[in-house]
């Protein structure tokens, strides 16, 4: 099966611009979640789907950061306007069944944000 | 404040030596995970575990879930060079969405 699929691998953008970022998971798995990795730091949670809905968007960081996940399917996160702490590394990541962590989470390669 | 600390950050050994990598926490965590992250690539799941005192094997991975779930141990035998990479604990909460990362250790295995 395909894995988890993240667009773009590498954005380079300038303060103040809008980037948007795209999640495919895999086919079937109703869990969606973002991450990100800022230099020097953990990976953080931002937040999580359930087929379309928002269930926890606790980690979100701030109004500039909209998630959505129109029709269940894929998912996209878009920075406006953007920051130059906002660069680092966005995950996306899915599970199959319901329940906290009761199947393998599924990473995807992430997205390499740099803002300039 | 940082919720998991892992400790060595960096590890740098020969190869065939042992090695333990740990996570530990002053929370209580409801499951525990380990993953494996190559450059440029995602976090790959190892392991999870659950019950506080649990161990798992994974051919020469041991991982051990601290008794009162709050700490977690990662013990590799006879390290080979494809071992090398970071290796992240991330713990899961109670009524928390989100796993809770620890900034990883990066592990090189010297041929």
């Amino acid at each position: 099966e395909a894995g988890v699929t993240q667009f773009p691998s590498h954005s380079v953008i300038e303060k103040g611009q809008t980037v948007t970022l795209r999640c495919d998971p895999i086919s079937g798995h109703d869990n969606l979640y973002w991450y990100r990795r800022v230099m020097g730091k953990e990976i953080k949670f931002l937040l999580h789907f359930v087929k379309e809905s928002k269930q926890d968007e606790s980690g979100m960081p701030n109004n500039r950061f909209l998630a959505e996940r129109t029709g269940g399917t894929y998912s996209t996160l878009k920075v406006q306007p953007a920051e130059l702490e906002d660069s680092g590394v966005y995950f996306c990541a899915s599970s199959q069944e319901g329940g906290r962590y009761n199947s393998p989470l599924h990473f995807g390669n992430g997205t390499r944000l740099t803002v300039t | 404040t940082q919720l998991l600390e892992q400790s060595p950050q960096f590890l740098s050994i020969q190869e065939g030596e042992n090695l333990t990598v740990y996570c530990n926490s002053s929370s209580v965590f409801s499951s525990l995970q380990w993953y494996r992250q190559e450059p440029g690539e995602g976090p790959v799941l190892l392991v999870t575990v659950v019950t506080g005192g649990e161990v798992k094997k994974l051919k020469r991975l041991t991982f051990q879930f601290g008794d009162a779930r709050k700490d977690s141990s990662l013990h590799i035998t006879a390290a080979q060079p494809g071992d090398t990479g970071l290796y992240l604990c991330a713990g899961a909460r109670g009524g928390a969405d989100g796993l809770t990362f620890g900034k990883g250790t990066h592990l090189i295995i010297q041929p």
